[in-house]
């Protein structure tokens, strides 16, 4: 599966766009983007997925750019609840369908 | 919403004791992962199950671990005898199992181990 590199940590200003970048230079043509995160002491909870079109749900956007290489999670308007680990899993689709998780982005958003 | 369940949330043992944790996945889920994560890390895979069938335990290490999904649905997990180094979170997801991208994974809240 491909590796993913994230930065360790951020800092985003509350009401402000968070945007979390990812890089998967060597992602496969089959392999779709996943972005979870963690709050403190609990599961880590799906945000959203993507191939290689931009998606958006209720949580975040989702930016993934044309040569598939990176892409960007967007929290449009960040909140202090939005302080979490968030990971960045790239997965095949097929076979065991195994998550390969990195050490994620700290995000800490501040008031 | 449906959630992975998981119990207890938090297990202190004694090193060389027996511990258990148990994982009931969302109704109708046929795949069921196990998870460790050690603290400042990501999750990694233990085991994975398909219905009751085993279909991934390469990271699982075998002399003290187990995992059992006798009757497809829920899960144990064991380790005997418990040492220092398993101290961490153990994670439970579940999925659809079918074949498409939204097999998404969906998490338990996790159980905290401390091996004293």
């Amino acid at each position: 599966d491909a590796k993913t590199t994230q930065p360790t940590s951020m800092d985003c200003a509350e009401g402000r766009a968070a945007n979390l970048p990812c890089n998967h230079s060597t992602i496969s043509g089959n392999e779709y983007v996943y972005w979870y995160r963690q709050i403190h002491s609990q599961g880590p909870q799906y945000i959203i997925h993507g191939l290689k079109n931009n998606e958006t749900n209720e949580m975040a956007s989702l930016i993934i750019t044309e040569d598939r290489k990176s892409s960007t999670l967007i929290l449009p308007h960040a909140t202090l609840r939005d302080t979490a680990v968030y990971y960045c899993i790239v997965r095949v689709v097929g076979g065991t369908y195994k998550y390969i998780f990195g050490t994620g982005t700290r995000l800490k958003v501040l008031a | 919403e449906a959630e992975v369940a998981q119990s207890p949330r938090y297990k202190i043992t004694e090193k060389s004791q027996a511990v258990a944790f148990w994982c009931d996945p969302i109704s109708g889920h046929a795949t069921l992962y196990w998870y460790r994560q050690i603290l400042g890390q990501g999750p990694e895979l233990l085991v994975q199950f398909q219905d009751e069938s085993v279909v991934d335990d390469s990271q699982l290490p075998k002399d003290r671990f187990s995992a059992e999904r006798l009757k497809g649905v829920d899960s144990t997990l064991k380790i005997q005898p418990a040492e220092l180094g398993d101290s961490a979170m153990y994670l439970c997801a579940s999925s659809t199992g079918q074949g498409s991208a939204k097999n998404i994974q969906y998490f338990g809240a996790g159980t905290r181990l401390s091996v004293l």
